[in-house]
């Protein structure tokens, strides 16, 4: 079975440019997570998706950051325009009882 | 809203020695607490979790211990090995896995020196 999947695995990017993430969840799963990791730290929660419902945005920089997952499958996260600290990792995951991460995007800002 | 809290941030062990790295939270309603052991520049991966349900789970060499009252859990891992080495985090959810966020604590530095 193919395991979350994501891409970019690496962007680096100047700041005020724009930049989007995409994820495929394991096949199956209806929920879908987006998680920023910073270095040394946990992951954080972004946006929970439950098909193509964003069910909780309540940590989402809104000013900045959008989400969609259109037909309830893939999802794309970005960024526009991008800040020094958004600097991390970008982790999807999706479940269908435990999560599973994907690899990540290491997004670098300069 | 949920707060974990894990120690110790760094651990460092013989190989073959026992470790345990332990995580508290704050809400009473978590019922969900899942391990995530991430390599460096990997993925978080799960490597083992319980409900509130049990009071202790093992799989071979891990287990974990959740005391309900005390609002705490625990990981421990025996007969440690250098690629047990990892950053590990431990996490709470309420409503089960799917349908709660994890909330996850600062993460764990494990290394085991040959």
């Amino acid at each position: 079975e193919a395991g979350v999947v994501q891409s970019p695995r690496y962007k680096i990017i100047e700041k005020k440019q724009p930049v989007a993430f995409w994820c495929n969840p394991i096949s199956g799963h209806n929920t879908l997570y987006w998680y920023r990791q910073n270095l040394g730290q946990g992951p954080e929660l972004l946006i929970r998706y439950e098909n193509e419902e964003a069910v909780d945005d309540s940590q989402l920089p809104k000013d900045r950051f959008s989400a969609e997952r259109l037909k309830g499958v893939d999802s794309t996260l970005k960024i526009q325009p991008a800040e020094l600290g958004d600097s991390a990792v970008y982790l999807c995951a999706s479940s269908s009882g435990e999560q599973y991460f994907g690899p990540g995007t290491r997004l670098t800002v300069t | 809203g949920e707060n974990v809290e894990q120690h110790p941030s760094t651990l460092s062990v013989q190989e073959g020695d026992s470790a345990v790295i332990k995580c508290t939270y704050s809400d009473s309603a978590s019922n969900y607490f899942p391990w995530y052991k991430q390599e460096l520049g990997k993925r978080p991966q799960l490597i083992i979790d319980i409900r509130s349900n049990v009071g202790e789970k093992k799989d071979q060499r891990i287990a974990v211990t959740l005391n309900k009252t005390a609002k705490h859990f625990s990981l421990h891992i025996t007969e440690t090995q250098p690629e047990d080495s990892a950053v590990y985090f431990c996490a709470a959810s309420k409503y089960g896995g799917s349908q709660g966020n994890l909330i996850f604590g600062k993460g764990t530095k494990l290394s085991v020196k040959p």
